[in-house]
This record gives C-alpha cells, sequence and structure tokens, in this order.
C-alpha cells in the first residue's frame, strides 16, 4: 500500500538558518503530494501541493518538488523565521482524495 | 476565510460510555472524512463520506464507530462504547471534490479525546 517516511525531528535551528525536512513515498499510481503545517494551537493547514512529476509546489518561502526518479518531496526554505516553528507533515493522496501521513517533524527556530 | 470548525476542543469520558464529535464542514465541500492521531502516533484515516454515505473506511473504523450528516451542516463522529485505546486527537476534513486526488483538504483543529 501507500506509505510516507518522513525525517524524525524535533530539528531546532537559528533564525535565518536553511531548512530541509526530508519525505519519500511509496504510491501505485499518480499521487498528489502536500506539505500541511501545524502551528502551535491551531488545526492543519495545507502550505503547498504537487500533483504531477517534477511539479515545484511553493508558498511562504517553502519549496518543495515532486520528484518521481528518487519518490520524495523534500521541503525547503532558505531563511527560516521563528514564526516557522511548527509541526510539517508530508502526505500523500491517491487519487480517489485518500491521504496518508508522514510521523510529522516539529520545527523550532530559535532567536 | 471559511474554515472547519469541531466541537468540543477536548472531551473527557469514561470507558464503555458513548461520544459524538462534532465538525462543521466548510459550506459547499462535498466531501468529509475523519482522521485520528493517538499520542506519538502517525495521523490515520478513519473514513470518507460523500453523497451522504461511507464511500471508504479503514480497518480501525469498526462497528464502534458511525458516522452521519444530520443537517447541512453538520458531520459527525459516533464511537458507540469508548475504550481507552480510542483515546486521540481526532480531525475532521472536508473538500471541494472537483478535483479527485489533487483537491486540498481542509481540516479543523481537532477534538481530544481523553478515555479513563
Amino acid at each position: 500500500g501507500n506509505s510516507v517516511t518522513q525525517m524524525e525531528g524535533p530539528v531546532t535551528l537559528s533564525e535565518e538558518a536553511f531548512l530541509t525536512i526530508n519525505c519519500t513515498y511509496t504510491a501505485t499510481g499518480y499521487p498528489s503530494l502536500f506539505w500541511y503545517v501545524q502551528y502551535p494551537g491551531e488545526g492543519l493547514q495545507l502550505l503547498l501541493k504537487a500533483t504531477k512529476a517534477d511539479d515545484k509546489g511553493s508558498n511562504k518561502g517553502f519549496e518543495a518538488t515532486y520528484r518521481k526518479e528518487t519518490t520524495s518531496f523534500h521541503l525547503e526554505k532558505g531563511s527560516v523565521q521563528v514564526s516557522d516553528s511548527a509541526v510539517y507533515f508530508c502526505l500523500l493522496g491517491d487519487s480517489w482524495g485518500k491521504l496518508q501521513f508522514g510521523a510529522g517533524t516539529q520545527v523550532v527556530v530559535t532567536p | 476565510e471559511p474554515e472547519v470548525t469541531q466541537t468540543p476542543s477536548h472531551q473527557v469520558t469514561q470507558m464503555g460510555q458513548e461520544v459524538i464529535l462534532r465538525c462543521v464542514p466548510i459550506s459547499n465541500h462535498l466531501y468529509f472524512y475523519w482522521y485520528r492521531q493517538i499520542l506519538g502516533q502517525k495521523v490515520e484515516f478513519l473514513v470518507s463520506f460523500y453523497n451522504n454515505e461511507i464511500s471508504e473506511k479503514s480497518e480501525i473504523f469498526d462497528d464502534q464507530f458511525s458516522v452521519e450528516r444530520p443537517d447541512g451542516s453538520n458531520f459527525t463522529l459516533k464511537i458507540r462504547s469508548t475504550k481507552l485505546e480510542d483515546s486521540a486527537m481526532y480531525f475532521c476534513a472536508s473538500k471541494l471534490g472537483t478535483g479527485g486526488g489533487t483537491d486540498t483538504q481542509y481540516f479543523g483543529p481537532g477534538t481530544r479525546l481523553t478515555v479513563l
């Protein structure tokens, strides 16, 4: 079946550092890939998505490229802020819309 | 911006009791979902609901669970006789439904269920 593997956290960074969160997947068919973010005390919010191979999703300075050859969808941001402290989830959606979650990675950005 | 809401934010119940978790999806959305996250574990799919019936359910979603859309706005998850292992955060989600697997699901803030 489909699955998502995401790097474990917590990841602790200083402000303005470069952030990468690795995400790899196994899937049949042509899944969509998503990154969601959960800020403290809030629900899951879509950060970005990509629906086919080589698509790049981007939002709020974050980027991720759907790489079919490496079955990956790594999240990157060039310069993090304290306000980026949150839990980040990598998700895979099958053609019916059923979502498979990664474990979530907590990111802590210090001033 | 429209959002998915869930009530209550925290529910404490005794083992064996029935609980109903409530969700109000975004008003023009057609597909509805429940997920749960047991502490320290991954978020797991429970059930999807479309056109007033269950479209898919996981192995977790046994006879103790049921879902309902009793009116035009609410979407509920009922657990008939709670067990200790039902303690988890329960997330409701909805999506518009026109884009198949590419559609974005919008999540509520979750209900933390504690079974004593």
